[in-house]
């Protein structure tokens, strides 16, 4: 099975920058996930990275250490409409592209 | 493109009582899920199905039956529905990640509005 720990809450202030960890153990690794839900919304989409490395999306970048079973979210240039959960997921190696989540972080803009 | 719709958005169900959830998508993806939400505990993976005619269990499929009769169709079913039940429901779709990608967004999962389901 798959068991991914995050952080539950984090707050930062608008045009900082916040880093959102996110470790893993698991039984198969395909890669790890980002997706985004502002409260009473759906899930969105952010990244996914396969390889080690930084991938870099606008203000956003995730990176991952497969050695390590580590990854983190990074958000730059802070906004108000970034204030959401962030959840990292687990693709493994089970077949039909299924995800496990981490319970997500709560991230708190701040003026 | 509507992407993925669920129906209905809320319910309140009696204790004992069935019902069921329809998803739909319009993006002609093999693989559907269904995933439940509750405070605290991220998503878990209810059911899902690669493919019309097939579905598999996830990591919590006790008290729930699904069935993919259409490729556009996955519906969630609650045969006797209990206060654990009781959480928000989303349906998600994705491509079938064995045809060979391109991109990290072919693994992209599309997340319907959820269904607010409250059991007494």
């Amino acid at each position: 099975g798959q068991s991914l720990e995050q952080p539950s809450e984090v707050t930062a202030v608008e045009g900082a920058i916040v880093q959102i960890n996110c470790t893993y153990q698991t039984s198969g690794f395909y890669g790890l996930s980002w997706y985004q839900q502002h409260d009473g919304g759906a899930p969105t989409f952010l990244s996914y990275n396969a390889l080690d490395g930084l991938e870099e999306t606008g203000r956003f970048s995730s990176f991952l250490s497969r050695s390590d079973s580590y990854g983190y979210l990074l958000l730059q240039e802070l906004q108000m409409k970034d204030s959401a959960s962030y959840f990292c997921a687990v693709r493994g190696t089970g077949g039909g592209n299924k995800l496990t989540f981490g319970t997500g972080t709560q991230l708190k803009v701040e003026l | 493109n509507a992407g993925v719709t669920q129906t209905p958005k809320f319910r309140v169900l009696k204790t004992g009582q069935s019902m069921t959830l329809l998803c739909a998508q319009d993006m002609n993806h093999e693989y559907m899920y269904w995933y439940r939400q509750d405070p605290g505990m991220g998503l878990r993976l209810i059911h899902y199905s690669v493919g019309e005619g097939t579905t598999a269990k996830g990591e919590v499929p006790d008290g729930y039956n699904v069935s993919r009769l259409k490729k556009q169709n996955f519906l969630l079913g609650l045969e006797s529905a209990a206060p654990s039940q009781t959480s928000v429901y989303f349906c998600a779709s994705s491509y079938d990640t064995r045809t060979g990608t391109s991109g990290s967004n072919s693994y992209e999962q599309y997340f319907g509005p959820g269904t607010r389901l409250t059991v007494t």
